[in-house]
């Protein structure tokens, strides 16, 4: 079975500094791999995803991510984040058997952006 | 927005009773799945439904049922509730892609049981 995992449960930097939010998936297989921002009192709302191919890819609102195999890890990165960042931010894979398929969440990152 | 819609908003109802939360799917997607968001379990899996047909299941409680319409809409239906089941409650479709598995999120309906 799939697993995720959010080791950081919350987080605080300054508007302006760079940001890395840690995951680490558990798959048997070439995962299909998913950050998902929720604002509070909001909806899950996709930042990026991997799928296959090129290991770094872009997303909304400059964020980008990183798959790295070998560590079994999808680092979310930004280089300078905005206070309008601060949310709670969701790490999942994704399995798909024909048309059965579902995403496994990590816990989430709590960020927080002082001023 | 995107594209997802579920109704209501919000919920309160008292333990022992029944409620039904809705979902419309994004235009032309088959999939919808439904999620559940509680503080102490995070963000689970409750069941999927393609094309009118259940074909995933997670860690739905026997109390809960689900069904999708020809229209494509989805129903989750939860009875004899109890305090633990108040959480948010999403709704999530996908296109007919079957190369990859990306969700849309509705905004969720919170469910407060008293």
């Amino acid at each position: 079975a799939q697993s995720v995992t959010q080791p950081d449960i919350h987080i605080t930097v300054s508007e302006g500094a760079s940001l890395e939010l840690r995951c680490n998936y558990s798959y048997g297989a070439t995962p299909y791999l998913f950050w998902y921002v929720q604002s509070p009192g909001q909806g899950l709302q996709l930042l990026l995803k991997y799928f296959s191919g090129d290991t770094l890819v872009q997303g909304i609102k400059g964020f980008e991510a990183e798959f790295k195999r070998s560590q079994s890890s999808f680092n979310l990165r930004k280089p300078s984040v905005h206070w309008s960042d601060a949310a709670e931010y969701f790490c999942a894979v994704g399995a798909r058997t024909g048309t059965a398929s579902k995403l496994t969440f990590g816990t989430g990152t709590r960020l927080q952006v002082t001023l | 927005d995107s594209g997802v819609t579920q109704t209501p908003k919000h919920l309160i109802t008292a333990t022992g009773q029944r409620v039904t939360l809705r979902c419309s799917p994004r235009s032309g997607d088959l999939s919808v799945y439904w999620y559940q968001q509680s503080l102490d379990q995070g963000l689970q899996f409750l069941i999927q439904y393609y094309n009118g047909e259940e074909r995933a299941k997670g860690n739905i409680l026997e109390r809960f049922s689900a069904q999708q319409f020809p229209d494509l809409h989805s129903e989750l239906n939860l009875s004899s509730l109890e305090l633990g089941d108040s959480a948010l409650y999403f709704c999530a479709s996908s296109a007919r892609d079957r190369k990859n598995t990306e969700a849309f999120f509705g905004q969720g309906t919170r469910l407060t049981v008293v």
